[in-house]
């Protein structure tokens, strides 16, 4: 299994530009995790899905980011527009059911908005 | 005051050295406990998972729960260069499928 893909690894951009982070779970994972890590806030749970239905986006900043899962295959996070305190690493992770089953994590996606 | 307390370090050691890495918590309801290793631009992976209080060993690593101090751990014996990574700590409550809440990380060096 290729494990969690995210895609693009590494994204620039300017204030005010949107930005698309893309997720693929691995395959037969049903929970999918968004998480935005800094070195000041650490590792912040963004929104999560179960099934394709988004369960908790309490941690999603505001009203600028947004994210969306069509399918059981592929994530989108979405940011728009973007500011420069949203650089961050944002990654993504995926779970089976289950009381004790882990979540695998994505390589992850650096943001740099200038 | 954060749910999850974590020194950042960072924290150098030998090769060989025993390392005792840290979280406290505040929330009474955490009942699971993980511990993450990411090594450089890379996502964490999981390196050991409890349930509850006690012990739990696994080759070179252990990591303990105290829920009474809300405290726990995870030590690595014989510590090898190809420990150096950052630790997260990492807990839930019961029933909570998805909402793990992490420490910040202890970034940890092993010199050989």
């Amino acid at each position: 299994d290729a494990g969690v893909i995210q895609s693009p690894r590494h994204e620039v951009t300017e204030m005010g530009q949107e930005v698309t982070l893309r997720c693929k779970p691995i395959s037969g994972h049903d929970y999918l995790f968004w998480y935005r890590q800094t070195m000041m806030r650490g590792l912040e749970l963004l929104i999560y899905f179960n099934n394709n239905v988004p369960i908790d986006d309490s941690g999603m900043p505001e009203d600028r980011f947004s994210a969306k899962m069509p399918n059981a295959s592929f994530s989108t996070l979405k940011i728009q527009p973007s500011e420069p305190r949203d650089s961050a690493v944002y990654f993504c992770a995926s779970r089976t059911s289950g009381t004790y089953n882990e979540q695998f994590f994505g390589p992850g996606t650096r943001l740099t908005v200038l | 005051q954060k749910e999850v307390e974590q020194d950042p370090g960072p924290l150098s050691v030998p090769e060989g050295a025993i390392v005792s890495l840290n979280c406290t918590y505040s929330n009474s309801a955490f009942q699971y406990f993980m511990w993450y290793r990411q090594y450089s631009r890379k996502g964490p992976e999981l390196l050991m998972y409890t349930y509850s209080s006690g012990n739990k060993e696994d080759g070179r690593f252990t990591a303990q729960v105290d829920k009474s101090s809300k405290y726990i751990s995870l030590f690595i014996r014989d510590s090898q260069p190809s420990d150096s990574a950052t630790y997260l700590c990492a807990m839930r409550r019961e029933g909570s499928q998805g909402n793990l809440i992490f420490g910040k990380g202890t970034k940890l060096s092993v010199k050989p």
